[in-house]
């Protein structure tokens, strides 16, 4: 079964400290990881893309790393502000074969307090 | 340059009631994408319109929904009879690149919250 998991369900974290967000996928074929940012009433935005052959991949203070091989990724932010609460969600892209669509995981929820 | 809007931001039904949802995407982009969360899971795919044709309904849940994409514009998310299983938030998304590109980024909308009573 086509699945995205997050770790953990939830955080809170005080402002100027770092996390790393979990994400294990058993989405097959394989396209493309993304890490989403969903604030409270709004659409999710895009962080970060990647590849089968990347790795890495920062956006300011945000960056992800993809192990293919275990299928696992993760979301490392840095200095965190309170602006970064929100949920982050990561989705899988499916190739070809699964009809290029979007398997989303539940999300983590981020509370950064002073 | 303006993002995927939808219309309304919220909707309350009562059991039986029909509602439709409006999405417009991104001026340009030809592929637009409708999805629900349902309160407590994740986000799933409804369907996929490549300018005004329907490239993959795989996810309506039902015949009670009927998308619509006249003219490859805006679309409409219409659910009739609407049942109480129906109550989530519902996004639009759309993108510029074809489904088969490798990166087909998508910009999703704000979505639409349906609650049905």
């Amino acid at each position: 079964k086509n699945q995205v998991e997050q770790s953990p369900q939830s955080l809170i974290i005080l402002e100027g400290k770092n996390c790393t967000l979990q994400c294990n996928y058993t989405v097959s074929p394989f396209s493309n990881l993304r890490w989403y940012k969903q604030d409270t009433g709004r659409g999710p935005v895009s962080l970060t893309i990647m590849t089968f052959s990347e790795n890495t991949k920062s956006n300011g203070r945000y960056t992800a790393t993809l192990d293919a091989d275990t299928k696992q990724s993760s979301l490392h932010i840095t200095a965190s502000q309170l602006s970064d609460s929100a949920s982050y969600i990561c989705v899988v892209r499916r190739g070809a074969g699964g009809g290029n669509k979007l398997t989303f995981g539940t999300g983590t929820q981020l509370k950064v307090e002073l | 340059e303006a993002g995927v809007t939808q219309f309304p931001s919220h909707s309350v039904i009562e059991k039986g009631q029909t509602v439709t949802l409006r999405c417009d995407p991104i001026s340009g982009h030809d592929n637009l994408y409708w999805y629900r969360r349902v309160m407590g899971k994740e986000i799933k795919f409804l369907l996929h319109f490549v300018k005004e044709s329907k490239q993959d309904e795989s996810g309506m849940p039902n015949n009670r929904f009927l998308a619509e994409r006249t003219g490859g514009t805006y679309s409409t998310l219409k659910v009739q009879p609407a049942e109480l299983e129906d109550s989530g938030v519902y996004f639009c998304a759309s993108s510029h690149h074809a489904s088969g590109s490798s990166v087909n980024e998508q910009f999703f909308g704000p979505g639409t919250r349906l609650t049905v009573l």
